[in-house]
């Protein structure tokens, strides 16, 4: 059981925009920014968004992050089928004092 | 550019220890940041074991801490992980990472372990 909770599938169409979504508490996301990673298949863990809504270099801006209380958001624009991965929010909790995961997002591009 | 590799045996056997490194290129661990393991077990999501200041303070996962061991070799620019009395349970890819300005920035390839007899 995951302290962040994410939904296990989301799909879309080549084109079309999607959100994730990923909810926690007030020790962890309402306390702390949100990161998201994105884990193409095979490959190690990338950081795809950080801070709740920045994106590193190389990122495209069809990436984006939002987040409201103790729920954050990522949403893609233009999906992609190379889009499709695994994706993981994080942040720090202050209860356990350490760094927690969701559960991860696994997104098909139909 | 920064690089970070793991190093590790790929089967260990139930009730023994497991030990990996990373070894760091294009950054001197001992100047700044903090540096951990994490892991993902088949099938399932990221699992965070451990992270180490440069300076040495460490923090530990709560389900975890009991049996790992995270440490700095700054004359070889590398840090490692010791878990002990691994169990099935324990089969995963580990991945180290570098933890910069609350996100973690920069990941190794990873490395699978295999518990097994």
């Amino acid at each position: 059981q995951s302290v962040l909770t994410q939904p296990p599938s989301a799909s879309g169409t080549p084109g079309q925009r999607i959100t994730i979504s990923c909810s926690g508490g007030s020790s962890n996301i309402g306390s702390h920014t949100v990161n998201w990673y994105q884990q193409l298949p095979g490959t190690a863990p990338k950081l795809l968004i950080y801070s709740n809504n920045q994106r590193p270099s190389g990122v495209p801006d069809r990436f984006s992050g939002s987040k409201s209380g103790t729920s954050v958001s990522l949403a893609i624009s233009g999906l992609q089928s190379a889009d499709e991965a695994d994706y993981y929010c994080s942040t720090w909790d202050d209860s356990l004092d350490g760094w927690v995961f969701g559960g991860g997002t696994k997104l098909t591009v139909l | 550019q920064v690089q970070l590799q793991e190093s590790g045996p790929g089967l260990v056997r139930p009730s023994e220890t497991l030990s990996l490194t990373c070894t760091v290129a294009g950054y001197s661990i001992s100047t700044a940041y903090y540096w951990g393991w994490i892991r993902k077990p088949p099938g399932k999501g990221l699992e965070w074991i451990a992270s180490i200041y440069y300076r040495g303070t460490t923090y530990y996962s709560p389900s975890l801490r009991s049996r790992v061991t995270i440490s700095l070799d700054t004359s070889k620019n590398q840090f490692s992980l010791e878990m002990s009395s691994v169990t099935a349970a324990d089969t995963a890819v580990y991945y180290c990472a570098r933890d910069v300005d609350s996100r973690l920035d920069i990941w190794g390839q990873g490395t699978m372990v295999t518990v097994s007899p």
